[in-house]
This record gives structure tokens, C-alpha cells and sequence, in this order.
């Protein structure tokens, strides 16, 4: 499969825990996003990369969230001290550079139970 | 403030009918309008996007900036149009992000 990937698919952790998540992007693909979606809603943007600069951060992402993409490849998205409300499907999406705007292609989504 | 707003969470129809899954926005610059859909057990996917005005599995989508509308149309429904479909949008030339709709849930009946 030449998708997009995660891992975990699922996660289920305690309050307080940290937790880590990660995406690898389609091959050739130099921008990467982070979604968030919650039960009943659609996706929310959080934060997204060109190669290794971070260039847009939602104030979603507080200060207990910290993503990066040290070598441009794949992405990890961690967050300290969960909170029962950072349940939720976390997203990953990549996309080629081709042009100003290009089709985000979705992973399979990481779902997150903090209990 | 770039927002989504699909008024209807659920819709169901038979198979045949015609369907339209509504979509406003607000935003004041030219946005570029997309749909996507998630099928049962699928990944969040592209079924199409405004600016390049072509029919995907029989769906169309004309963006009205009038009424700040992007509705999603298709003449005759099938069984496999079952699944979830969201609207976004991406603002100004340059921004990356998606801004998402909650999403409707469109049920086609045998």
C-alpha cells in the first residue's frame, strides 16, 4: 500500500500519560498536515509541514501538543499529559508540491481514548 | 472567519432519486471548494473539487459564490453513494489548511 500510514490505529491510554503518534506520508510527498476529528464532526486542521519547517499552527494545538518533522520524511504528533477531551481520531494527510494547491490524500487515522 | 456549514447531520433517499447534499461557506476572499467522502471502513478521500468543474461518479458541484453555496448533486442515486460526505474549503492562495463541515451522512434505500 502506497498510501498514507499511521500508527497506532488505536491507542488507549490513562490521564495524564503521554502518547505519541506517528505518520509516514506518500514517497515524493513534501507537505504534511495533522487533522483532528471528534465524534460528530469533520476534520480539524492542527498543524502542517513543507519538508521540515512547521509553517502553520492552529491554536488547537496547545502547549501540551508538539509535532515535528525532523528529516522532511515522516511525522510524529505527541501529546503530553492527556486530557479525557483529546479523545479523539487523529488524522495525517500529505501532499505533493506540484502547484499552489494540490489534493491532501488522508491516512487511516490514529483513534485516541484517554480514560 | 472561514467556516463550513452543511445544515443536514443525515439524509436518506431511495435509490434512483435524485440527491443533493447542501454546503454553504463563509469566507471573504475566493475560496477553493472541495468535497470529500468516507465510504464504510475507507479513508477520508477527494471525490471532487470545484476548479476543475468535472463530474465524479455521477456527482457534480458548482460553486455560487452568490449564495456562498458548493452543493453536491447527483440525478440518479446508487446503493454505493452510501457514506459519509464532507465539504471544505481553503482560503486564500497560499493557505493549506482544510476548514472541514460536520459532515452528512447520506443513506441510499434499496
Amino acid at each position: 500500500d502506497t498510501g498514507v500510514s499511521q500508527n497506532p490505529r488505536h491507542k488507549i491510554t490513562k490521564r495524564g500519560q503521554n502518547v505519541t503518534f506517528r505518520c509516514d506520508p506518500i514517497s515524493e510527498h513534501n507537505r504534511l498536515y495533522w487533522y483532528r476529528q471528534t465524534l460528530g464532526q469533520g476534520p480539524e486542521f492542527l498543524t502542517y509541514f513543507q519538508n521540515e519547517a512547521q509553517l502553520e499552527k492552529s491554536r488547537l494545538l496547545s502547549d501540551r501538543f508538539s509535532a515535528e518533522r525532523p528529516k522532511g520524511s515522516f511525522s510524529t504528533l505527541e501529546i503530553q499529559r492527556t486530557e479525557q477531551g483529546d479523545s479523539a481520531m487523529y488524522l495525517c494527510a500529505s501532499s505533493p508540491k506540484v502547484r499552489i494547491s494540490d489534493t491532501q490524500y488522508f491516512g487511516p487515522g490514529t483513534r485516541l481514548t484517554v480514560l | 472567519a472561514q467556516r463550513v456549514t452543511q445544515p443536514e447531520k443525515l439524509l436518506s433517499v431511495f435509490k434512483g432519486a435524485p440527491v443533493e447534499l447542501k454546503c454553504n461557506y463563509s469566507y471573504s476572499g475566493s475560496p477553493e471548494l472541495f468535497w470529500y467522502v468516507q465510504y464504510s471502513r475507507q479513508r477520508l478521500q477527494l471525490l471532487l473539487r470545484h476548479i476543475s468543474r468535472e463530474s465524479i461518479k455521477g456527482f457534480t458541484a458548482d460553486l455560487n459564490k452568490g449564495e456562498t453555496s458548493f452543493h453536491l448533486k447527483k440525478p440518479f442515486a446508487q446503493e454505493e453513494d452510501s457514506a459519509m460526505y464532507y465539504c471544505a474549503l481553503k482560503g486564500f492562495q497560499g493557505a493549506q489548511k482544510l476548514v472541514f463541515g460536520q459532515g452528512t451522512r447520506l443513506t441510499i434505500n434499496p
